[in-house]
């Protein structure tokens, strides 16, 4: 059972461009849904997060949308840069379970061209 | 370098050997999570420590693999009798209180399995 369902699987941005990474979930007891950005050889790193009491929370160029009856979120990125080329994840977890592990969707291979 | 640590960077080993992995966590952080995470995936859980006590075993942390963390400082992770399977990225995250605190992603281990 995937908890959490992340399109596309990849995407083809020019540079300047809007990306835009949906997610989907399944439990509504998630509280917690961070956007993880890989470069290859590295681990993940926390981009953007949000909590479902707001729909949407902006950082610089990353954006996250929620709609909580919708079970969706979304990250936008504007003006793309090749330097944004990675591969980014959604996840979502309980915070006020023990442990928090996060739960990950599939990920989306961003490529910006220039 | 005050990240997460982890060793060894990549790791080949043969059908059927035992391997051991190292976490070195951010130092303040009393929480250690182990992630594996297989190509084209994004990473899934695999168990927990709160200091030195294990909380939480995922399902896939099958009898072959055990985990270790005996002074609340670094973990270790060890697989024995290797199957090809196994094969994966071996992520190491720490926090200080939970998901939503400073969770940290080292670069992981690389295991590839002959």
């Amino acid at each position: 059972q995937q908890q959490v369902k992340q399109s596309p699987q990849s995407l083809i941005v020019q540079k300047g461009g809007i990306s835009i990474i949906n997610c989907a979930y399944e439990n509504t007891a998630f509280d917690y849904f961070p956007w993880y950005q890989q470069f290859p050889g590295k681990g993940p790193a926390l981009l953007i997060a949000i909590r479902p009491d707001v729909s949407e929370k902006k950082e610089g160029r990353f954006t996250i949308s929620f709609n909580k009856s919708a079970k969706q979120f979304s990250l936008h990125i504007m003006d793309s840069q090749p330097g944004d080329s990675a591969t980014y994840f959604c996840a979502a977890t309980r915070l006020n379970q023990a442990g928090t592990a996060l739960i990950f969707g599939k990920g989306t291979t961003l490529s910006v061209s220039s | 370098d005050t990240g997460v640590s982890q060793n060894p960077r990549h790791k080949i080993t043969k059908r059927g050997q035992n391997v051991t992995f190292r976490c070195d966590p951010i130092s303040e952080h009393n929480r250690l999570y182990w992630y594996r995470q297989t190509l084209g995936q994004g990473p899934e859980f695999l168990t927990y420590f709160q200091n030195e006590a294990q909380l939480e075993k995922s399902r896939l942390l099958s009898d072959r693999f055990s985990a270790e963390r005996p002074k609340g400082s670094f973990s270790t992770l060890e697989i024995q009798r290797t199957e090809q399977g196994d094969s994966a990225m071996y992520l190491c995250a720490s926090s200080s209180q939970g998901v939503s605190y400073g969770y940290t992603f080292g670069s992981g281990t690389r295991l590839t399995v002959v």
